[in-house]
């Protein structure tokens, strides 16, 4: 498996536009996340999903994020419109379920965004 | 609330040190603990997970305890390499959440 794939690598964009987050968790996994990493706060969960349903959505710091997953193997997170603070690091993880709580996450590479 | 604490927040070693690095958590009720590693400009990597009733659990040089009631986990790091270094963070599982709560990280470097 190529392991949770994320697009783009990084992004630059000016404060206002509207900026779409992607990710393709591994197959067969039922969870996934999206975490902000900043080095003020750490990584920060923003929503997750199971088997594509948002579950917990307490992390979206505003109404200006948001997160869909139309099927098992996509995910977008959409900043609309964005501004400078929403600059981060944003990670994409998927997890099988094992049991009790959370198997192990699987992460992706990441996306720099960068809001000038 | 649970709080995750990672101390210390960096350190630098001569290449060959054993090392400790610390996690606290404030609620013992956790399904399971997790190690990551994060090297620059990466993602995370699982290393170790740690079951709520297990108290160990090894992995090349690689061990991590998990004491639950005092809320604690070491990650113990045998014969250290300027390859280890990266960012070390320990996660939690609280119970009736499929969520991670992460530490804010520990800073390894070891240096030929």
């Amino acid at each position: 498996d190529a392991g949770v794939i994320q697009s783009p690598r990084h992004e630059v964009t000016e404060m206002g536009q509207e900026v779409t987050l992607r990710c393709k968790p591994i197959s067969g996994h039922d969870y996934l996340f999206w975490y902000r990493q900043t080095m003020m706060r750490g990584l920060e969960l923003l929503i997750y999903f199971n088997n594509n349903v948002p579950i917990d959505d307490s992390g979206m710091p505003e109404d200006r994020f948001s997160a869909k997953m139309p099927n098992a193997s996509f995910s977008t997170l959409k900043i609309q419109p964005s501004e400078p603070r929403d600059s981060a690091v944003y990670f994409c993880a998927s997890s099988p379920r094992s049991g009790g709580g959370i198997n192990e996450q699987f992460f992706g590479p990441g996306t720099r965004l960068t809001v000038l | 609330k649970q709080e995750v604490t990672q101390i210390p927040a960096a350190l630098s070693v001569p290449e060959g040190e054993n090392l400790v690095l610390n996690c606290s958590f404030t609620d013992s009720a956790i399904y399971n603990l997790q190690w990551f590693r994060q090297d620059p400009g990466k993602g995370l990597t699982s290393l170790l997970l740690i079951q709520s009733s297990q108290r160990e659990q090894t992995s090349g040089r690689l061990n991590a305890s998990l004491d639950k009631s005092s809320g604690r986990s070491t990650l113990y790091i045998a014969a250290s390499q300027p390859g280890d270094s990266a960012t070390y963070l320990c996660a939690v599982s609280p119970y009736n959440t499929d969520k991670l709560i992460f530490g804010t990280g520990t800073r390894l470097q070891v240096f030929p």
